[in-house]
């Protein structure tokens, strides 16, 4: 099933803060978070692991709440290039598929 | 290293013809996916490979087949196109394990097919 993201999406203003969330009806070991931009491929974050293990990009931090079944991507202090649609996806308990959420689209404005 | 390749970029097709999306990456990765994805959506899983000669189904894997003789090619094939098809395609390659759970997937740029 896939995972649902909040908010759809988001407007902000460069120096702005924003928090992407992803919860799912199923418990999760992993949560991988990427980044598309308009006519592009995604690309990668990073990645979340049960027991607190984080692999990705230095500048974004994020959350794994292994209880409620839940991810929060953290945008601080937004950048222009902050701007694009984000996915959360999360692995199945074999490893061998990621399901996708339906995306967040976030715009930074100058 | 050219990472994740797909040809071809643009390809428009009329119902009911067949055609196949190349895929290609020189990582060494054992794991290769295909998604869909349609505007404003997600990506969908169509097929995965965890290795040459091992295919499976993703969410999605009607009208389309793959094989993957080698570690480097993953080719999707669409038997009998349909306008449902309309989408962009994009091939994936992740690790040198058989695993997802850990790793990075590397994306292609793309195939955007138009079923007429």
């Amino acid at each position: 099933q896939q995972p649902v993201q909040s908010p759809q999406a988001v407007i902000l203003r460069e120096g702005e803060d924003a928090v992407i969330n992803c919860s799912s009806s199923k418990a999760l070991y992993s949560v991988h978070w990427y980044r598309q931009k308009h006519g592009e491929a995604p690309v990668f974050l990073m990645i979340l692991l049960k027991g607190g293990e984080q692999k990705g990009h230095e500048k974004i931090s994020a959350s794994f709440n292994e209880k409620k079944q839940q991810s929060s991507l953290y945008l601080t202090a937004s950048q222009l290039s902050y701007s694009g649609t984000y996915f959360c996806g999360t692995a199945n308990n074999a490893g061998n598929m990621l399901t996708f959420g339906g995306g967040t689209r976030l715009m930074v404005k100058p | 290293n050219a990472g994740v390749t797909q040809t071809p970029k643009f390809q428009v097709l009329k119902t009911g013809q067949s055609m196949t999306l190349q895929c290609a990456q020189d990582m060494n990765h054992e794991y290769m996916s295909w998604y869909r994805q349609d505007p404003g959506m997600g990506l969908r899983l169509i097929h995965y490979s965890v290795g040459a000669g091992i295919t499976d189904q993703g969410e999605v894997p009607n009208g389309y087949n793959v094989s993957r003789s080698t570690t480097e090619d993953f080719p999707l094939r669409l038997l009998s196109a349909a306008p449902s098809q309309t989408s962009v395609y994009f091939c994936a390659s992740s690790s040198k394990t058989r695993s997802l759970r850990r790793e990075t997937q590397y994306f292609g740029p793309g195939t955007r097919l138009l079923v007429l």
